[in-house]
């Protein structure tokens, strides 16, 4: 089945900086990488999401970019501010059972104000 | 946002007890989904209801036993759950079943086992 690995398991930044969250997949087949936003004792969001048709998608300050060659994909997050502080969770669409999601193990981000 | 909405937030239970934890969707989705979340731990698929049928059981111990008698309810009963048991328990639903649509999550209930 599918393996998602990502990391780091911590980041920490300061306000204004960049952040760069990776995750590698197993699946070659894999078609759907979603990234979600969990605050403490929040719900996970889901905050931007690539297809494999794509190499690359941005939404204001985030971005994903997608290596299907290589296997892996990443966060990018500019000018980070304090409220961007949460847990991130990477994920891959399993290509031989279509409808499951195997998630990372999330990545703790914190933004130094 | 209340798309999702995962009743209650929080519950102790001794392991002899039996309770339900109920999530409803108010998005019109036909997929409905239960996950745990383990501290450390990538978030654990449990079941997976498509338009009231249930397409994925992944390998949970019989005292989980979900149900969901419409698209926009689901339960999950427990009953002589194990210390082990104890987690924040997240539903899902996306708007059809497949791993490439978006999955709207709750807030989750935090279960603990004494």
């Amino acid at each position: 089945g599918e393996n998602v690995e990502q990391h780091p398991s911590t980041l920490s930044v300061q306000e204004g900086d960049s952040a760069v969250i990776k995750c590698t997949y197993s699946d070659s087949a894999s078609n759907y990488f979603p990234w979600y936003k969990q605050e403490l004792g929040k719900r996970p969001q889901l905050i931007i999401d690539i297809r494999s048709n794509v190499g690359e998608k941005k939404d204001q300050r985030i971005a994903v970019t997608l290596n299907k060659t290589a296997k892996h994909f990443s966060l990018h997050i500019t000018e980070t501010q304090p409220e961007d502080s949460a847990v991130y969770f990477c994920a891959a669409s399993s290509g031989g059972s279509n409808y499951k999601l195997t998630f990372g193990k999330g990545t703790l981000l914190t933004v130094n104000p | 946002e209340t798309g999702v909405t995962q009743t209650p937030r929080h519950l102790v239970m001794g392991m002899t007890n039996k309770k339900s934890l109920k999530c409803e969707q108010h998005l019109g989705h036909n997929a409905m989904y239960w996950y745990k979340q383990s501290a450390k731990k990538p978030l654990e698929l449990m079941f997976v209801y498509s338009l009231e049928e249930r397409v994925e059981n992944n390998s949970v111990p019989s005292r989980f036993s979900p149900e969901c008698p419409n698209s926009s309810h689901l339960f999950l009963h427990l009953h002589t759950l194990q210390p082990e048991d104890s987690a924040l328990y997240l539903c899902a639903s996306s708007a059809q079943l497949g791993g490439n649509q978006p999955q709207h999550f709750g807030d989750g209930t935090r279960l603990s086992i004494l």
